[in-house]
């Protein structure tokens, strides 16, 4: 199985600030990875698709990039409403989640 | 408008039973494979099963395999998860989620439900 390891687990993160978010696969995924965020009672929400895509109606401070075992989320400037978990999901081979970033104030 | 809403959780004992549904609407159901996820309380997300569009190819979990079994009812736009042999580690909110693959059966999902509670205990 394709195992996905996000780092950090958390982070602290004032309004405004750039926040980057690893996540590194166990073998190589190409480019087929998605990132993903959920709210605390909420369903995850789909930010970026095949690794840089924008989903449409997700802001554009979100990015994605990587290619193969290791991948970026950045946030260009975290806004109130991003504070949250983020997880990413592989869908190469099966599909796997990373164990979630969470993104505190 | 697109809607994906899931029903069939509740408490139910070791080694029991549950059949959980999703009922979907807004788009052209038979096209697109479907995922079943769950998230065990405050912890991450989990891949439990994912059913081509025309219902023809299933994938399962480890977790979950032999034991839970995923299936669609076009005509009704309903997506099942039947659910046997249940154990404590299975306790989760589950979501049912729409992917756009049309051919693949692993995919991202676009859309996803509110999800549907199943506790497991004596």
């Amino acid at each position: 199985d394709i195992q996905m390891t996000q780092s950090p687990s958390a982070l602290s993160a004032s309004v405004g600030d750039r926040v980057t978010i690893t996540c590194r696969a166990s073998q190589s995924i190409s480019r087929w990875l998605a990132w993903y965020q959920q709210k605390p009672g909420k369903a995850p929400k789909l930010l970026i698709y095949e690794a840089s895509t924008l989903e449409g109606g997700v802001p554009s401070r979100f990015s994605g990039s990587g290619s193969g075992t290791e991948f970026t989320l950045t946030i260009s400037s975290l806004q109130p409403d991003d504070f949250a978990t983020y997880y990413c999901q592989q869908y190469d081979t099966y599909s796997t989640f990373g164990q979630g970033t969470k993104v505190e104030i | 408008e697109v809607h994906l809403v899931e029903s069939g959780g509740g408490l139910v004992q070791p080694g029991g039973s549950l059949r959980l549904s999703c009922a979907a609407s807004g788009f052209t159901f038979s096209s697109f494979a479907m995922y079943w996820v769950r998230q065990a309380p405050g912890k991450g997300l989990e891949w439990v099963s994912t059913i081509s569009g025309s219902g023809g190819s299933t994938s399962y979990a480890v977790s979950v395999k032999g034991r839970f079994t995923v299936s669609r009812d076009t005509s009704k736009n309903t997506l099942y998860l039947q659910m046997k042999s249940l154990r404590a580690e299975d306790t989760a909110v589950y979501y049912c989620a729409k992917t756009t693959a049309v051919t693949a059966l692993y995919w991202y999902c676009d859309l996803w439900g509110r999800g549907t509670l199943v506790t497991v205990s004596p």
